[in-house]
């Protein structure tokens, strides 16, 4: 059965304190995984999608990385504005339209 | 560009009352989604669109109806709402052409509480 599996469930760290969100994933055939980021309140906003093993992905003080059974969102010298809930999702190579999703993992920065 | 916007934002029901929630987008896009999002769980796809005027189902459609007779517009129905269908509900939409990315746009949600 296809299955995404996101750790911790939900992550505290100080202001400046660097750590990656785990994203394990079982999938027949990788067609795309992807990184969204949910604010309280608000539908999911997309960050990045990867391919295939050993892709990287960055955008400012986010970098995901995928190997072929889990992908990393590694979070370099978070700020508050960072905290937010980080949602993963894959689409199998036997679909065209749906993705399968994972709980989610609540980073909470203090200042 | 408005995205993807969703009516109402906010609903009461009591058990048993029916309603239908409204999904918009502006980007031309072909395929849309409706999802349903719980403590704890990921977003479970309720019922999908690749077209329009055709739709399928997804992961839990059991309670819920869907039209899509514009491209533009893609709505949820309840026909006999139930305490268990208490949730925010997120429609999407995604272009159908190959992109780099390939992402989903997400509306904002509508919070409906089932008494």
């Amino acid at each position: 059965e296809d299955q995404v599996t996101q750790s911790p469930e939900a992550l505290r760290l100080q202001e400046g304190e660097s750590s990656s969100l785990n994203c394990s994933y079982t999938v027949s055939g990788l067609r795309g995984l992807f990184w969204y980021r949910q604010d309280p309140g608000k539908g999911p906003e997309f960050l990045f999608t990867l391919y295939s093993a050993g892709e990287e992905k960055e955008k400012e003080r986010l970098k995901a990385t995928l190997t072929k059974k889990e992908s990393f969102l590694h979070i370099t010298a978070p700020k508050p504005e960072d905290s937010a809930t980080y949602l993963c999702a894959v689409q199998a190579s036997k679909s065209n339209y749906q993705l399968i999703w994972g709980a989610g993992t609540k980073l909470i920065i203090k200042p | 560009n408005a995205g993807v916007t969703q009516t109402p934002k906010f609903r009461v029901l009591k058990t048993g009352q029916s309603m239908t929630l409204l999904c918009a987008q502006d980007m031309n896009h072909e395929y849309m989604y409706w999802y349903r999002q719980d403590p704890g769980m990921g977003l479970r796809l309720i019922h999908y669109s690749v077209g329009e005027g055709t739709t399928a189902k997804g992961e839990v459609p059991d309670g819920y109806n869907v039209s899509r007779l514009k491209k533009q517009n893609f709505l949820l129905g309840l026909e006999s709402a139930a305490p268990s269908q208490t949730s925010v509900y997120f429609c999407a939409s995604r272009t159908s052409r190959l992109a780099e990315y390939n992402e989903q746009f997400f509306g904002p949600g509508t919070r409906l509480t089932v008494l």
